[in-house]
């Protein structure tokens, strides 16, 4: 089976640009969580999406949004950037629908905004 | 509102001595608790996870963690570490029906020969 797989793995940006991220969850997965862990931080959770729904929000502005496709693969898009955007931003999937399923995370994808 | 506290920024240890990484947890429910390792450039990795029963529970690649409830504590140890075990390790809590995990901030883990 294949694992979470994330792209790109490193990208730079802008101030005010916007970006979008992918991610490919595991074979079998429904569930795609969204964390974002800032240099020396542990990682924050942004948001979660089951069957293409989103299913629970941490604490981000709305200019981080999210979608999640039939195949249950994901995007997280962040409009207007920021220098404190800067991270590396982690998708998990997991079968499990609140609860708490094992989380499969990706190796991430490292956004520096200049 | 939940989270973890993770004391020890950094510690160093020398190969084949014994490790313990603590954790404290705050949560007013009955905590789900995790135990995850980063290796430089590399994604999350589960070790080990307690949602209910024996509170000492054992995980992958020798590492073990001890529930308990009086002292809101989840340390992860290991008897004797190798040098691959230099890593950073996470704490996390969660709860059923409760979409997230929340982290700690880390402990680097460094090896001496």
């Amino acid at each position: 089976e294949t694992g979470v797989t994330q792209s790109p793995t490193h990208l730079i940006k802008t101030r005010g640009q916007q970006v979008t991220l992918r991610c490919s969850s595991q074979s079998g997965h429904n569930t795609v969580s969204w964390y974002q862990q800032a240099l020396g931080q542990g990682p924050q959770f942004i948001f979660q999406y089951y069957r293409e729904e989103e299913n629970g929000r941490g604490n981000f502005p709305p200019r981080f949004s999210g979608l999640q496709f039939p195949n249950y693969s994901s995007e997280l898009n962040v409009n207007a950037l920021e220098l404190d955007d800067s991270a590396l931003y982690l998708c998990a999937s997991s079968f499990a629908r609140g609860g708490l399923g094992e989380l499969f995370f990706g190796e991430g994808s490292r956004l520096t905004v200049l | 509102a939940q989270s973890v506290t993770q004391p020890d920024i950094h510690i160093t240890v020398s190969e084949g001595a014994s490790l313990e990484l603590r954790c404290n947890y705050s949560y007013g429910a009955t905590p789900y608790l995790f135990w995850y390792v980063q290796s430089p450039g590399q994604g999350l990795q589960l070790l080990l996870k307690y949602f209910s029963g024996d509170t000492l529970v054992q995980g992958i690649k020798g590492f073990e963690a001890e529930f308990k409830r009086s002292q809101s504590s989840f340390n992860l140890r290991k008897p004797s570490v190798h040098w691959s075990d230099a890593a950073e390790y996470f704490c996390a809590v969660g709860a059923l029906g409760n979409e997230k995990l929340t982290f700690g901030t880390g402990t680097r883990l460094t090896i001496i020969p």
